[in-house]
């Protein structure tokens, strides 16, 4: 079954670029990647998500390898505020199992002054 | 805003008792979700509904029962609480159009302790 995996934890320096890997190597064709943060005590929040093309927004940007089975989140200058669990998450199609979600373990990203 | 409001943030309940956590969605979504989170387990599926009526069990159904009567409400039903069933609930809803690029929207969890 397709599941994505991600280190447990990373570290990082204020105002430094993070860049957060997930490996999905059983994506499907049609499965989105989706990266989701949540911080203690809250529902996890949108942080950007993508097909195939490499992604930018507000936020972050999304690194996507050209054979789909891996991906990566990049930070581009961290804050403290971007402390947080960040998860990599497949979303399948409606049509390949209902449109569920495929969640990683998560990378704790603690941010350092 | 897109607003996923899960009826209670934290319960107390006795073994044995019927335990149901709402979750009302304003945004008119198909698809709607049950999760539960635990320490170093992540997020597992409970139940998912990807329209009125219609409900699929996902990772970890046991135990659970859902209900989706209206568009806008995902109930979980707790038959009968067991203290293993202590954790924190999380609804989510999502647009279906048959792709799978929507965004989802979480609300913010209900901790459950059964004692």
């Amino acid at each position: 079954d397709a599941k994505t995996t991600q280190p447990n934890s990373m570290e990082s320096n204020e105002e430094e670029p993070v860049h957060l890997p997930c490996n999905h190597s059983t994506i499907s064709g049609t499965d989105y990647i989706h990266w989701y943060r949540q911080l203690p005590s809250q529902g996890p929040e949108y942080v950007i998500h993508g097909l195939t093309s490499n992604v930018n927004n507000r936020m972050a940007s999304l690194a996507i390898a050209e054979d789909r089975k891996s991906s990566t989140l990049i930070l581009h200058r961290a804050t403290l505020r971007d402390a947080a669990v960040y998860y990599c998450i497949l979303r399948r199609s409606r049509y390949n199992q209902g449109g569920k979600l495929i969640f990683g373990q998560g990378t704790e990203l603690s941010v350092k002054p | 805003d897109v607003k996923v409001t899960q009826s209670s943030r934290y319960l107390v309940k006795r073994t044995g008792e019927k335990v149901f956590l709402e979750c009302v969605q304003d945004m008119d979504h198909e698809n709607m979700f049950w999760y539960r989170q635990d320490p170093g387990l992540g997020l597992r599926l409970i139940y998912f509904s990807y329209d009125v009526k219609m409900k699929e069990k996902g990772d970890i159904p046991e135990g659970y029962s859902v209900s989706r009567e209206k568009k806008e409400r995902f109930s979980l039903i707790l038959e009968s609480a067991s203290t293993n069933q202590t954790s924190m609930y999380l609804c989510a809803s999502s647009l279906q159009d048959g792709r799978s690029g929507n965004t989802i929207y979480f609300g913010e969890g209900s901790w459950l302790t059964v004692v």
